[in-house]
């Protein structure tokens, strides 16, 4: 089946202490991207990813790091910068077409908590 | 520049009864618009979108949506509300030339 998975579903991580979140896409989506989400609002975007090796800022990328040296991988690193990493982690994928735009395929998320 | 908002935080209907959820949206291109719904502690799926075609826009599990320039809204329906539609729905615009946005979010409950 092809999808994007996410893992673990849920992390504990006391505070101080970097935490990596996995996604993993076997669509050939080029693209990849990050999202938080919290209670009672829509989705921020935090990293994505256009192409192998190249990475940008979204919206709320400060205390948070990104890789892409595979196509399908895309981890999340959630560094003790980040004062108030407490929320659900959103991977999404897509294929970007030339001239129009793309639809977003997500992965089941994993929840972050800090202890 | 682009926005979209979700007119309600929360809708509650009847089991049986038609399902309204209203977004609207300002775009200076030609917007592709979505619609994806999230269940509890589960990631987003797509139910329908919109991308210049048709303008009414069939997605899964029977909801629908239609675009109106006129009126710069793509809200969602469905005609018999079943429980398994409760969840969180989120309207989404993107065009060429910007980044994909999320709407707050709108809360489904559906009442036996």
């Amino acid at each position: 089946d092809g999808g994007i998975t996410q893992s673990p579903k849920y992390l504990f991580r006391k505070e101080g202490q970097n935490v990596t979140l996995s996604c993993e896409q076997n669509l050939n989506h080029d693209a990849m991207y990050w999202y938080r989400q919290d209670p009672g609002q829509g989705l921020r975007l935090i990293y994505y990813s256009q192409i192998v090796n190249d990475f940008q800022k979204g919206d709320i990328a400060e205390g948070y790091s990104v890789s892409r040296e595979k196509k399908e991988s895309f981890p999340l690193t959630v560094t003790s910068a980040q004062k108030n990493p407490t929320a659900f982690y959103l991977c999404a994928s897509s294929m970007p077409r030339t001239g129009g735009t793309d639809t977003q395929y997500f992965g089941p998320g994993t929840r972050l908590t800090v202890l | 520049a682009q926005s979209v908002t979700q007119l309600d935080s929360h809708v509650s209907v009847s089991e049986g009864t038609p399902v309204l959820l209203r977004c609207n949206y300002s775009s200076s291109y030609s917007p592709s618009l979505f619609w994806y719904v999230q269940h509890p502690n589960k990631g987003l799926q797509l139910l329908l979108k919109y991308t210049s075609a048709a303008t009414l826009v069939k997605g899964i599990n029977g909801f629908e949506a239609e675009f109106k320039k006129s009126e710069t809204s793509f809200h969602l329906t469905k005609p018999s509300a079943h429980m398994s539609d409760a969840a969180e729905y989120f309207c989404v615009v993107s065009s060429r030339a910007s980044k994909i946005i999320f709407g707050s979010g709108t809360r489904l409950s559906i009442r036996p």
